[in-house]
């Protein structure tokens, strides 16, 4: 299986300053098909998770643009511009390259 | 709108079954292929099944396979997963996802199994 390793595991951020978070895989993400199956999902304490970014940077429908995601092969990075209160949660990358699926172990976002 | 909708969840003794369902609303629910996620106690997000659009093709995780069943009734704008042979390993929060294939975008509020004596 594809191994998703997320750091840092727990980052304390400042209102309004920038977030990073950096997911490496396994194995290279390029599919057969020339797509990058790379995904980001926050959960928000008592939530379901929802996707925020598909295929490395492509921003899902009403997710504000100061999300982005970006890299290529085995390492990638989500980046918050300016972090707000609702921002708050967890944060998992997901592969969809490889079968079977496989999340990383999740970074805990909150307000320093 | 999309609305998931799980249910089904119990407290079970090791070695039961239980069927969770899932009710979808606000989409096509016949153009998605489909997926259960779970997240056990304090842990992160794991993958469990998914199945194509019309049921044809359906992929599980090692742990579960020959246990876990997915289907989906198109009719219905339902999912469902058969969970035989629980254990304690698969006490977790189930999530109904939408989507599969490489990627999910949306689930559900989720329905709690709890597998224990």
């Amino acid at each position: 299986d594809v191994v998703m390793t997320q750091s840092p595991l727990s980052l304390p951020v400042i209102l309004g300053q920038p977030a990073s978070i950096s997911c490496r895989s396994s194995q290279s993400l390029v599919h057969s098909d020339g797509n990058t199956y790379l995904n980001w999902f926050r959960q928000r304490p008592g939530q379901s998770p929802r996707r925020l970014i598909y295929q490395v940077s492509k921003r899902d429908s009403g997710v504000p643009d100061r999300f982005s995601g970006s890299g290529s092969g085995i390492d990638f990075t989500l980046k918050i511009t300016r972090v707000e209160a609702e921002d708050v949660g967890f944060y998992y990358c997901m592969q969809g390259t490889h079968w079977p699926l496989t999340f990383g172990q999740g970074t805990k976002v909150e307000i320093k | 709108e999309v609305q998931l909708v799980e249910s089904g969840g119990d407290l079970v003794q090791p070695g039961g079954s239980l069927r969770l369902s899932c009710a979808a609303s606000g989409f096509t629910f016949s153009s998605y292929w489909m997926s259960w996620v779970r997240q056990a106690p304090e842990k992160g997000l794991e993958w469990v099944a998914n199945i194509k659009l019309d049921g044809s093709e359906k992929y599980y995780i090692d742990s579960v396979k020959g246990r876990f069943t997915i289907s989906r009734d198109n009719a219905k704008n339902s999912l469902y997963l058969q969970m035989n042979s629980l254990t304690a390993e698969d006490t977790a929060v189930y999530y109904c996802m939408r989507g599969g294939l490489h990627s999910m975008d949306v689930g559900g509020q989720g329905t709690t199994v709890t597998v224990s004596s």
